[in-house]
């Protein structure tokens, strides 16, 4: 099983580009989680998904979008690049409620110049 | 204000300690998760308890739900268990995170 996959690892990007972060689960979960983790903070919440077709806002959801087609893909949008989004971005997959484990990727580490 | 504290912030030991992590929180709970995360990045999920202990090897989670206190207790620390250790809890409609205790088990 490769559990939650994603994509990339690093990524320089200059202010104003643009980029979608990649995440895929094969556990088929029907909750997706996207957060950041900025040094010294705890994990915040970005953006979630209970299905696909549903989303919602998190604690943080400026400056990103997503979308959920599948089951197995929740992308994250960057679309106008600040030096403020630079952290590493993890995304998270559960199959129930809160009687199920989370399940992290390994994380994205993204620095905007 | 933070629904989510936990201390110590930072923790260094001698190989072999008993070692405790306290996660203090503020909102009504699902369920409470503890997490590590090593040196390299990668989270994984150690325990999810919404009532009582749970035990994984050396590795004790107790959580006192009357109080919204949660322990994570290490026994026989050795340096393989230095990493980042976060307190989650769940409120039935999203996660909230502690900021981590970096432990650092010395040899």
């Amino acid at each position: 099983n490769a559990g939650v996959t994603q994509t990339p690892k690093f990524r320089i990007l200059k202010i104003g580009q643009s980029m979608t972060l990649q995440c895929t689960q094969d556990m088929n979960h029907n909750y997706m989680y996207w957060y950041r983790q900025d040094p010294g903070m705890g994990l915040k919440l970005i953006y979630y998904s209970v299905g696909a077709g549903i989303t919602d806002k998190g604690e943080v959801p400026n400056g990103y979008n997503v979308s959920r087609s599948t089951t197995e893909d929740f992308p994250l949008r960057l679309e106008l690049a600040a030096p403020s989004q630079t952290s590493v971005y993890f995304c998270a997959s559960v199959g129930g409620l809160s009687n199920q484990p989370q399940h992290f990727g390994d994380g994205t580490r993204l620095s905007i110049l | 204000k933070n629904e989510v504290e936990q201390s110590p912030q930072n923790l260094t030991a001698q190989e072999g300690e008993f070692i405790t992590i306290n996660c203090s929180y503020s909102v009504g709970i699902s369920a409470l998760h503890w997490l590590q995360q090593h040196p390299g990045g990668g989270i994984v999920s150690l325990f999810m308890l919404s009532s009582g202990k749970k035990k994984h090897g050396r590795l004790i989670a107790t959580i006192n739900i009357q109080e919204k206190h949660s322990s994570l207790h290490i026994t026989a620390s050795h340096p393989r268990d230095s990493a980042v250790y976060i307190c989650a809890v769940y409120t039935g409609n999203q996660f909230y995170f502690g900021t981590g205790t970096s432990l650092t088990v010395i040899p």
